[in-house]
């Protein structure tokens, strides 16, 4: 079985600008958790979704948002981009009701604001 | 925000040997996994731990809940040269059961 797939790879943005991540989780998990990871740090939590609503947020501003579709897939969406904003972006499936327990993240996509 | 605190921060050792690495935390989890992760890849699940005192194995490593549900340790025994990467701890906090928490990761090195 496929795991959790991300798109694109690697992106390379301008401050001020906005992107897009994509997220496609195991095949039967309907959570879906977005995590970002700066470079000598572990994974902060950014959002949780379950059943397209969202079931947690993390300490993140506002420029940050995210859905999910009717296909348990996700976006995360970032705004007015900072140069701080360039990390990993990891997201993670599990099978859901709402329990953090046993996520299996996909390989990430690496941003980098310039 | 909530902390773990993961120790070693890096090893270096010689392919054969035990290696054991811990989080702590002043906080009560209900759950500690712990994950490796290669350069440029996302974290791989090795151990999930559910309760505590629960001691769990997977081939050669080794993770234990603590009594007290405020830490955790890793066990890996006769590394091998893939066992190179960082291991991370992560724990769910009671009425936060839809996030992770995660420490800042061991860096193990192993020489062939």
């Amino acid at each position: 079985d496929a795991g959790v797939t991300q798109s694109p790879t690697h992106l390379i943005k301008t401050r001020g600008q906005q992107v897009t991540l994509r997220c496609s989780p195991i095949s039967g998990h309907k959570s879906v958790s977005w995590y970002q990871q700066v470079l000598g740090q572990g994974p902060q939590f950014i959002f949780q979704y379950y059943e397209k609503e969202e079931r947690g947020r993390g300490n993140f501003p506002d420029r940050f948002s995210a859905r999910q579709f009717p296909n348990y897939s996700s976006e995360l969406n970032v705004n007015a981009l900072l140069l701080g904003d360039s990390a990993l972006y990891l997201c993670a499936s599990s099978l859901g009701g709402g329990s953090a327990r046993e996520q299996y993240f996909g390989p990430g996509t690496r941003l980098t604001v310039t | 925000g909530q902390q773990l605190n993961q120790s070693p921060q890096s090893m270096f050792i010689q392919e054969g040997e035990d290696v054991s690495m811990n989080c702590t935390s002043s906080s009560i989890f209900n759950t500690w996994l712990w994950y490796k992760q290669d350069p440029g890849e996302g974290p791989v699940l090795l151990i999930a731990l559910y309760k505590a005192g629960e001691l769990t194995s997977n081939g050669r490593l080794t993770a234990q809940f603590g009594i007290t549900r405020k830490d955790s340790f890793l066990n890996i025994s006769a590394s091998i040269p893939s066992d190179v990467g960082i291991y991370f701890c992560a724990g769910q906090l009671p009425g936060s059961n839809y996030k992770l928490t995660f420490g800042k990761g061991t860096l193990l090195t192993v020489n062939p």
